[in-house]
């Protein structure tokens, strides 16, 4: 099925452990996005990537970093997780000419 | 940055009623789109409207981009409707990153 795939669903990482949320698209989509729900707070954007090889900064880049390895695929990279960082996480995607998002299902991190 | 006002945060319906979301927004917009996050925490894109009118089965949107907002219509709720409707904009030369609105929480009781 075309869309936005997420990896893992869920997640329980310990204080200063590290992991890397995975997010792949097959809809040849240019842009993608990393954005993070937390309740009350609706979705803040973390980082986001408008082609293959170039990322940028959002609202919330701090404690995190990105890859955009290739146009299918944008991950998360988490290298000291803080219980701050407890979250549901979203990756989405979208092409110029029509910036309509698709959203992947969510990771939800919880930080112990 | 630009600011995202969505009102009200909370609406209970009875199953046939109308609705109208609104939401505000605080600058010039090149991007905007109307997302539903059913109660599993999916989120599914129901317009992208910078501008207009849209209309899709029982939801239509308006964005007056002049006056800075924009509201999604709801006929006939039903109880699927029930969820989170958010409002996300892009603001001029940066139009493709979004700022969300905190969202309206729809409850429509059977």
């Amino acid at each position: 099925n075309a869309g936005v795939t997420q990896t893992p669903k869920f997640q329980v990482l310990k204080t200063g452990q590290s992991m890397t949320l995975q997010c792949a698209q097959d809809m040849n989509h240019n842009s993608m996005y990393w954005y993070r729900q937390d309740p009350g707070m609706g979705l803040r954007l973390i980082y986001y990537s408008a082609s293959e090889g170039t990322t940028d900064k959002g609202e919330v880049p701090n404690g995190y970093n990105v890859s955009r390895l290739n146009k299918r695929e944008f991950s998360l990279r988490l290298e000291s997780a803080a219980p701050s960082q407890t979250s549901v996480y979203f990756c989405a995607s979208s092409t110029q000419g029509y910036y309509g998002y698709t959203f992947g299902s969510g990771t939800r991190l919880t930080v112990v | 940055g630009i600011q995202v006002e969505q009102s009200p945060p909370d609406l209970i319906l009875q199953e046939g009623a109308n609705s109208t979301l609104r939401c505000n927004f605080s600058d010039s917009v090149n991007n905007l789109q109307w997302f539903h996050q059913n109660p599993w925490g999916q989120l599914i894109n129901l317009f992208y409207i910078p501008s207009g009118t849209k209309q899709n089965g029982r939801l239509s949107a308006t964005t007056v981009a002049t006056e800075r907002y924009s509201l999604l219509y709801i006929s006939s709720s039903q109880t699927t409707d029930s969820g989170v409707y958010f409002c996300a904009v892009g603001a001029q030369g940066g139009s493709e990153k979004l700022v969300f609105g905190k969202g309206t929480k729809l409850t429509v009781n059977p």
